[in-house]
């Protein structure tokens, strides 16, 4: 089965600073690969997908990378802002046609003033 | 447009009790999931339906949880008798009307004492 792993540790960084948050996965390359975030108590919140034939996508101060080679994602959010702090997730779509995601345990974001 | 609605928010039980949680997906989505999300891990797939069809429940622990969506729209889900270990938060998600990704509702608290 698929196994994702994704920073262990909570990521500290300054305000301004780029964030750089790392997805690794076994296996096979799904075909999409989707960042959500998730603020405490609420459901996670989609961010951005990227396809398996992608390299780079990006949205406003949002940028995701997919490297199917080295099996691995890097979301980065650059001018980070305290705003920016919450756990994100990345999640695999092998391409079923119904979306049926595998999730890995999340990243904890803090960005301090 | 209105999101995934789930209720209760919190619910507290004793272990081998009963307790079921309500989801009402966004109008037009064909696809429901349940998610189980233990504290500091990512949500876990318990079971996806494409209408009114079970499409994946492969991860549910059929001894003591079940699920229906009997219309393809509303799901409830039971879990039955409770053990320590379900405390969780329980996400409802949907897919379906062209979009890109699932919309989750906000989950359910659940605390088993």
């Amino acid at each position: 089965s698929q196994k994702i792993e994704q920073n262990s540790e909570a990521l500290n960084i300054q305000e301004g600073k780029t964030a750089t948050l790392t997805c690794n996965y076994t296996n096979y390359s799904p075909a999409y690969l989707q960042w959500y975030r998730q603020d405490p108590g609420r459901g996670p919140v989609f961010l951005l997908l990227i396809r398996e034939n992608e390299k780079e996508k990006r949205k406003e101060r949002l940028k995701v990378t997919f490297d199917t080679t080295l099996k691995q994602s890097l979301f980065h959010i650059t001018a980070s802002q305290p705003a920016d702090s919450a756990t994100y997730l990345c999640a695999l779509d092998m391409g079923s046609g119904y979306s049926t995601l595998t999730f890995g345990k999340g990243t904890m974001l803090l960005v301090s003033p | 447009e209105a999101g995934v609605a789930q209720s209760p928010r919190y619910k507290i039980i004793e272990k081998r009790q009963s307790v079921a949680f309500w989801c009402n997906p966004i109008s037009g989505h064909a696809t429901l999931y349940w998610y189980q999300q233990i504290l500091g891990q990512g949500p876990k797939l318990l079971i996806q339906f494409q209408n009114n069809g079970v499409v994946d429940d492969s991860q549910l622990p059929k001894d003591r949880f079940s699920a229906e969506r009997l219309k393809g729209v509303d799901s409830t889900l039971k879990i039955q008798p409770a053990k320590l270990e379900d405390s969780a938060v329980y996400l409802c998600a949907s897919y379906g009307g062209g979009q890109e990704t699932q919309y989750f509702g906000p989950g359910t608290r659940l605390l088993v004492l």
